[in-house]
């Protein structure tokens, strides 16, 4: 099955404490990306990969390192993460990126809550 | 100004009501034009691509106005399954930064 596999789906933790979120997608996608969804806010881009070893900054980046040493993992590493972390992530990927067409649908994990006390 | 505004709503409508969604965005230079929808803090999904001739998907239309920088999607005969927030998405230039408006909530009610 054609999927996004996020993990924790859940995690509290304390602030200063490295965290490590997990994203495997199974497709084949060459481009992935990580959200966090804040009420009001909607889903903001924190960094977003093109392929193995190539990430750049969204909109959101501070706090946040990203690695793509293979094409089907995208980790999200808080290092020292603060309670305005706390937030809804998601990881998505796409074959591409690029002038709509059906091969630019973005898949989205499950989601991780993450709460930073 | 946020780059993609949405009216957060929520929309209340009843079954069999048409219902339209306006987003504007800001940068002229985007190239990509989505509408996702959203279930309860779920993953958000693909509606539907939105193309410059705009297009249709059974009782979903969607419209893109590149002059007035504004992306529709007017949905017909709405049912119970459609109560959701829409979220509308733009990719810039490259079509790799991808920016979400903060949705809009939907209610269709029997």
């Amino acid at each position: 099955e054609a999927q996004v596999t996020q993990n924790p789906r859940y995690l509290i933790t304390v602030t200063g404490k490295k965290l490590t979120v997990t994203c495997s997608q199974n497709m084949n996608h060459e481009y992935m990306s990580w959200y966090r969804q804040d009420p009001g806010l909607g889903l903001r881009q924190i960094y977003y990969s093109m392929n193995v070893e190539v990430t750049d900054k969204g909109d959101v980046p501070e706090g946040y390192k990203v690695s793509r040493k293979e094409k089907r993992n995208f980790p999200l590493i808080l290092e020292s993460p603060s309670p305005n972390q706390t937030s809804l992530y998601f990881c998505a990927s796409s074959f591409r990126a690029g002038p709509a067409r059906m091969d630019t649908e973005a898949f989205f994990g499950q989601g991780t809550r993450l709460t930073v006390v | 100004r946020k780059e993609v505004e949405q009216d957060p709503g929520p929309f209340n409508v009843p079954e069999g009501a048409t219902v339209a969604f306006n987003c504007t965005y800001s940068n002229s230079a985007s190239q990509s034009f989505f509408w996702y929808r959203q279930d309860c803090r779920k993953e958000p999904k693909l509606l539907m691509s939105v193309y410059s001739s705009g297009n249709e998907d059974g009782r979903f239309t969607a419209q893109l106005n590149r002059a007035s920088q504004y992306i529709s999607l007017l949905i017909r005969d709405s049912k119970l399954s459609d109560s959701a927030t829409y979220l509308c998405v733009v990719q810039g230039t490259g079509g790799f930064k991808t920016i979400f408006g903060a949705g809009t909530r939907l209610f269709v009610k029997a």
